[in-house]
This record gives C-alpha cells, structure tokens and sequence, in this order.
C-alpha cells in the first residue's frame, strides 16, 4: 500500500478554512484517497474519499492533484469542534479492506 | 440509521485473564473489522470478518481471535492478556468486503490490563 506523509501539526483560526495537505506520491491508478478524523478518545469518523476527481460533501472538499501525488482537505470554516487528528489514507480499489493509518495531522482550531 | 455500537465502552482486567469484546454494525453491513490503538503503534488492523468467514488478518498474536455471526455482529477475544494489550479497541463496519468499502468505526472500547 502507498504510503502517505503528512504534518504532525496545524493550527487554524476558528472561522477560516482549514486546509490540511497530505502527500502520496507512491500512489498508483487505483487507489483511492481516504480521509478520517479522530475527536479524541472517540472512534475514528470518515470525512471523504476520491479516485481522480475533486470531491465535495457536507462536511468538506478533497482537492487531488493532477498527478495524483497529493492532496488537500478543506475543511471550509473551521470551528472548535473540528479540532482533531486527521489521517490520509490511501487504499487499493481491490484487494483487502483494511485501512493503514499513519500518524496523521493534529489539527488545532484556535478561537 | 444508528452506527456503529461496541459494548462493553471500558473494561478492567489482570494480567492473564481473557477479555470479550462485542460489536454490531450498521444495519445491512456485512464486513466487521477490528483494530487497536495505542499509544506507542497507533492505530493498528486486527482482522476482518466477512459473512462468518475471516477475509484478512493483521499481524498480532493468536491470542487475538474473532469471530462473527450469521447477523453480522462480531465479537473479539483476547486470551491471556498482557499489560501491553490496554488500548482502545476499535470495530468497523462496511456493506460488503474489499477495497471499494467504505469503513465506519464505532466509538471503542477502552480495555485496561493491570
């Protein structure tokens, strides 16, 4: 599985856009990108995912390179709830359905 | 649609004893998988159950077992336990099984091993 390297840290001003950046450059054509957040000592929450496309959902936007070698998590305004881990993760469209969790982006929202 | 239950939410146990831990996955999901969070190794995978049948495995000891039954719900045991063994275990669930599946986790449950 290709492997993703993210900040260990971020902080962002409640309010603003959060913009939390993730690289996978390793990626290969059928990998989809993954994105999950961790509220502490609670269970991981899905966010999005994406293939080629830029995604959008109630809760935020995927923006994925050309090339597909990173990727960029807009959360679009960033409250105190959103303080959290945020793992990228990259996952092959076939093979097995587990999930390989780095050590993700510790995001702060100040207010 | 109500998510992802664990039960028990925090456990206490001594070193040696085993422990049961229960999941229930969203309901019409048939893919159940576990993982392990620690401090030191993060957030690791367990294994995955998929109509009854274990799809994958991660690489822990066979002290970890599952097992799941024919209404998706899954339950996993650990025997002899360690100290090393406290973390916050986590289930997933997802519609199907493969790399196309959506997984959604459950809030954990908290084990400690004195």
């Amino acid at each position: 599985d290709a492997k993703t390297t993210q900040p260990p840290s971020m902080d962002c001003a409640e309010g603003r856009a959060a913009n939390l950046p993730c690289n996978h450059s390793t990626i290969s054509g059928n990998e989809y990108v993954y994105w999950y957040r961790q509220i502490h000592s609670q269970g991981p929450q899905y966010i999005i995912h994406g293939l080629k496309n830029n995604e959008t959902n109630e809760m935020a936007s995927l923006i994925i390179t050309e090339d597909r070698k990173s990727s960029t998590l807009i959360l679009p305004h960033a409250t105190l709830r959103d303080t959290a881990v945020y793992y990228c993760i990259v996952k092959p469209q076939t093979g097995a359905n587990n999930l390989f969790f780095g050590t993700g982006t510790r995001l702060t929202v100040i207010p | 649609k109500a998510g992802v239950t664990q039960t028990p939410r925090y456990l206490i146990k001594t070193r040696g004893q085993q422990v049961t831990l229960s999941c229930s996955p969203i309901s019409g999901h048939r893919s159940v998988s576990w993982y392990q969070q620690t401090p030191g190794q993060g957030l690791q995978f367990l294994f995955e159950y998929f109509s009854e049948t274990q799809r994958n495995k991660g690489n822990f000891p066979g002290r970890f077992s599952g097992r799941q039954f024919s209404n998706s719900r899954s339950e996993m045991n650990v025997s002899t336990l360690e100290l090393g063994d406290s973390a916050l275990y986590l289930c997933a669930s997802s519609l199907g099984s493969g790399g196309q599946e959506t997984q959604y986790f459950g809030p954990g449950t908290r084990l400690l091993v004195l």
